[in-house]
């Protein structure tokens, strides 16, 4: 059974860094590009970043380009989104995603900034 | 960039009937790298539709995709009460793989 497991979500001031993680199980997450996902309070899905499998391509939404890095570590199964110098309008629940034809996705973290 | 736009905005429709939903590319999507998804409030997003066609695993065939280059539709027939829900298109065809602004499927 596939599981992704979002984990350090929570409350921050403006300006201040959070890293999120995802941990996979249940399928060959080495083999696949995964992806981080956001959606602010009532609104729709936003794209963030993604990254290859061997880690060769990371892309990101230009609204988050310069703040945020995504890494993976294959050998833990474990994806990650370093969020810096983090603002109001970064406030969402922020998903991850596998490659999407595999179509698996976690629950989500709650980021709340706000001072 | 290329830019999705859902419409309608919002579909009024009763169960048993069948739903058509559009969403338009800014640019043309090459390999139909096309997807359709269904939220529901407090849940995750759910894979229906990727290839612009291919049923997701699990999937009803109540719901399929079609479509090419920069037209896309959904259709859903014989809606069930479970599919009132919002539902986004995304390409992934290239970098930002932007996302619809959703169409929301309501009862009429």
């Amino acid at each position: 059974q596939v599981h992704l497991v979002e984990s350090g979500g929570g409350v921050v001031q403006p300006g201040r860094s959070l890293r999120l993680s995802c941990a996979a199980s249940g399928f060959t997450f080495s083999r696949y590009v995964m992806h981080w996902v956001r959606q602010a309070p009532g609104k729709g899905l936003e794209w963030v970043a993604s990254m290859w499998s061997d880690g060769s391509n990371k892309y990101y939404a230009d609204s988050v380009k310069g703040r945020f890095t995504i890494s993976r570590d294959n050998s833990k199964n474990t994806l990650y989104l370093q969020m810096n110098s983090l603002r109001a309008e970064d406030t969402a629940v922020y998903y991850c995603a596998s490659q999407v034809a595999l179509g698996y996705w976690g629950q989500g973290t709650l980021v709340t900034v706000s001072s | 960039e290329i830019v999705l736009t859902q419409s309608p905005g919002t579909l009024s429709l009763s169960p048993g009937e069948r739903a058509t939903l559009s969403c338009r590319a800014s640019q043309s999507v090459t390999n139909s790298y096309l997807a359709w998804y269904q939220q529901k409030p407090g849940q995750a997003p759910r894979l229906l539709i990727y290839g612009a066609s291919s049923r997701a695993t699990g999937i009803p065939d109540r719901f399929s995709g079609s479509g090419s280059g920069t037209d896309f539709t959904l259709t859903i027939n014989r809606l069930e009460p479970e599919d009132f829900a919002v539902y986004y298109c995304q390409q992934y065809d290239s970098s930002p793989y932007t996302f619809g602004q959703g169409t929301k499927l309501e009862i009429k």
